[in-house]
């Protein structure tokens, strides 16, 4: 069973930092690029970031670029997006989601910036 | 950026009905387009992909179409479960981006 389970969220000041991890199961990893997705509180979604399976290629949303950082280990089947100089714009729930047209997703992590 | 526009915003339909929800591209995607089915507290769930693939385990009562700028997708009877809010999303280029949701309620 395919399983995304993230984990590192929770309540910074703004211009703070968080590490956002998701761990990987039920898949080869290896194989897929990855996602992260966001929603803020009552709003839609927005695609954050973008990785190949190799990590080869990398894109970001403008609205985070410069600031957000993904990574993965495929050794330890697992994703990271790293989030410097938080804004309050940033507060929402954060998804780990597999491929292009996402076809798993994780159950998500909430990141709050608020003073 | 690719902009995704979704038609209507909110629709109230009864359980049975047909259902019909758009979405336009501002520029041609080819068939690089999803729908996904979101319900409170949960996260999306892929339905229909490359336009028009059904997602497997995903009722047959879902199908969707269009390709280039527009697209469509329909319920063909609404069952209670089907309430919930709509996306689509392109693939065909970074950034990607979605729609703004169909909010699909209770009549």
């Amino acid at each position: 069973e395919v399983q995304l389970v993230e984990s590192g969220g929770g309540l910074v000041q703004p211009g703070g930092s968080l590490r956002l991890s998701c761990a990987a199961s039920g898949f080869t990893f290896s194989s897929y690029s990855m996602n992260w997705v966001r929603q803020a509180p009552g709003k839609g979604l927005e695609w954050v970031s973008y990785i190949s399976s190799s990590s080869s290629t990398i894109y970001y949303a403008d609205s985070v670029k410069g600031r957000f950082t993904i990574s993965r280990d495929n050794a330890k089947n697992s994703l990271y997006l790293q989030m410097n100089s938080l804004r309050a714009e940033d507060t929402a729930v954060y998804y780990c989601a597999r491929d292009a047209m996402v076809d798993y997703w994780g159950q998500g992590t909430l990141v709050t910036v608020s003073s | 950026a690719i902009r995704m526009t979704q038609s209507p915003s909110s629709f109230s339909a009864s359980t049975g009905d047909r259902v019909t929800i758009t979405c336009r591209a501002s520029q041609g995607i080819s068939s690089y387009l999803a729908w996904y089915q979101q319900k409170p507290g949960k996260a999306p769930k892929l339905l229909i992909y490359a336009a028009s693939t059904l997602q497997s385990g995903v009722p047959s009562r879902f199908s969707g179409s269009g390709s280039g700028t527009d697209f469509t997708l329909t319920i063909s009877c609404l069952q209670s479960e089907d309430f919930a809010t709509y996306y689509c999303q392109q693939y065909y280029s970074f950034p990607y981006t979605f729609g703004q949701g169909t909010k699909l309620e209770i009549k």
